[in-house]
């Protein structure tokens, strides 16, 4: 139980070009998803916080017009990196929770990108 | 004041052995406390959560927790080289907004 899937595992795009990134919740449902960054040898930055049907909480620092989320239902959010540049270039990591309980967080098993 | 503290290691230990793995956190609210285990390349995968006080075993796993000393620790027993890994110590604190917060991660070597 508690499968988070993403989509795509990994991405090359052109710089200025826009990527989307799915997360969906497989056998349960989120009531909050969460988007985080990692660059190599690094933390785990959280970038955003989502709530299905209502807008996104962006953590300080990131620009909320340049990563759009969007969590349309229980098991799905998006991701979309606008006019991507090579410093966009990470690995995207989704998290799911079902919202009750501890809180307890799923994570998908990432998306890396590279922007060239 | 970092809210979530691990020692980022690299803890060797060898093959057979016990890894203890701490954390510390700042936040006296907190509620309930998660360890994950990152794969190089990989992301976080849940190992083991625990919110009261004590020790909870899961197989080779213990999770300790001591509020009052506000810190949680992780017991891998009979060490294997395919739990070489970060290990990352995650606090749920705020609990309106649901988010954890993380520790930077203790990375283990288990050494053959």
């Amino acid at each position: 139980g508690a499968v988070v899937s993403q989509h795509p595992s990994w991405v090359i795009c052109k710089s200025g070009t826009s990527v989307k990134i799915e997360c969906r919740s497989l056998d349960f449902q989120a009531t909050t998803m969460f988007w985080y960054r990692q660059f190599p040898k690094q933390s785990l930055m959280l970038m955003a916080t989502s709530n299905e049907g209502s807008k996104a909480t962006y953590e300080q620092g990131v620009e909320k017009d340049k990563f759009l989320i969007n969590h349309a239902s229980l098991t799905l959010s998006t991701l979309t990196v606008t006019s991507a540049h090579p410093e966009d270039s990470s690995f995207y990591i989704c998290s799911a929770s079902p919202g009750r309980g501890l809180y307890e967080q799923y994570f998908g098993p990432g998306t890396r990108l590279t922007v060239t | 004041q970092k809210e979530v503290e691990q020692n980022s290691g690299p803890l060797s230990v060898p093959e057979g052995a016990i890894a203890s793995l701490n954390c510390t956190y700042s936040d006296r609210g907190s509620q309930s406390f998660f360890w994950y285990r990152q794969y190089s390349g990989k992301s976080p995968e849940l190992i083991m959560f625990i919110y009261s006080n004590g020790d909870k075993e899961d197989g080779r796993f213990t999770a300790q927790l001591n509020k009052a000393s506000q810190y949680v620790s992780l017991l891998i027993r009979d060490s294997q080289p395919s739990d070489s890994a970060t290990y990352l110590c995650a606090v749920n604190g705020d609990t309106g907004r649901r988010a954890l917060t993380f520790g930077s991660g203790t990375r283990l070597q288990v050494q053959p």
